[in-house]
């Protein structure tokens, strides 16, 4: 089953964002192999977090993550024009992988 | 670069077979598992299957278990997946992303794939 994301969150530049993803034991709360992926359709989806809280080279610092039992985080400070997207968390589950809901990341 | 190219979308029948590719380049192919996931209409993400760097170790989705397989050919630095008794509900847009040990670290930007009558 799909992890759980909210469906939207809004900030103004400048401000922090954080965007939740409640799995369950069987995936999040098992392993740390939690990502992050920015996604700006029709585009590739691009890799902004991995193993919870590792960033990508050329990722800014300004995106981050941790976990805290079956719910994983991703918070974006200092939120730009540019962070604009869809952003989808994902775990590996013992043999398979599961992707979240999706959230819209609306900067006002 | 890594690049990760799909093909072989389209538009097929109920019941009707599909056949993508994934060509990649830019990195080493034969030492990279690979994964195919897809996005439906208006909706999320979803894991669709993996495979190891040797072509063996294949994993699905519980959605397509037993109706896709995914298979490679490391010397053309191919991926595929083969779909067979495709569903209205298989319509999406199918991309090919390299793993790196639990997750996916570079993707392509998809082939769509229509199943109507």
């Amino acid at each position: 089953s799909a992890l759980t994301q909210p469906r939207s969150v809004s900030g103004s530049p400048g401000q922090s964002v954080t965007i939740s993803c409640t799995g369950t034991s069987s995936d999040v709360g098992s392993y740390e192999y939690v990502s992050w992926f920015q996604h700006h359709p029709p585009k590739a989806p691009k890799l902004m977090i991995y193993y919870v809280n590792k960033r990508p080279s050329g990722v800014p610092d300004r995106f981050s993550g941790s976990k805290s039992g079956n719910t994983a985080s991703l918070t974006i400070s200092g939120l730009q024009a540019e962070d604009e997207a869809d952003y989808y968390c994902s775990s590996y589950a013992d043999r398979y992988f599961v992707f979240g809901t999706g959230t819209k990341v609306t900067v006002l | 670069q890594v690049q990760l190219v799909e093909s072989g979308g389209g538009v097929v029948q109920p019941g009707g077979s599909l056949r993508l590719a994934c060509v990649a380049s830019g990195f080493s192919f034969s030492t990279s598992g690979m994964h195919w996931v897809r996005q439906a209409p208006g909706k999320g993400l979803e894991w669709v299957a993996f495979i190891g760097h040797e072509g063996t170790g294949e994993q699905y989705g519980d959605s397509v278990k037993g109706r896709f397989t995914v298979s490679r050919d490391n010397s053309e630095n191919t991926l595929f997946l083969q779909m067979d008794s495709l569903r209205a509900e298989d319509t999406a847009v199918y991309s090919c992303a390299k793993d790196v040990f639990y997750y996916f670290d570079h993707w392509g930007q998809g082939t769509l794939v229509t199943v109507s009558s």
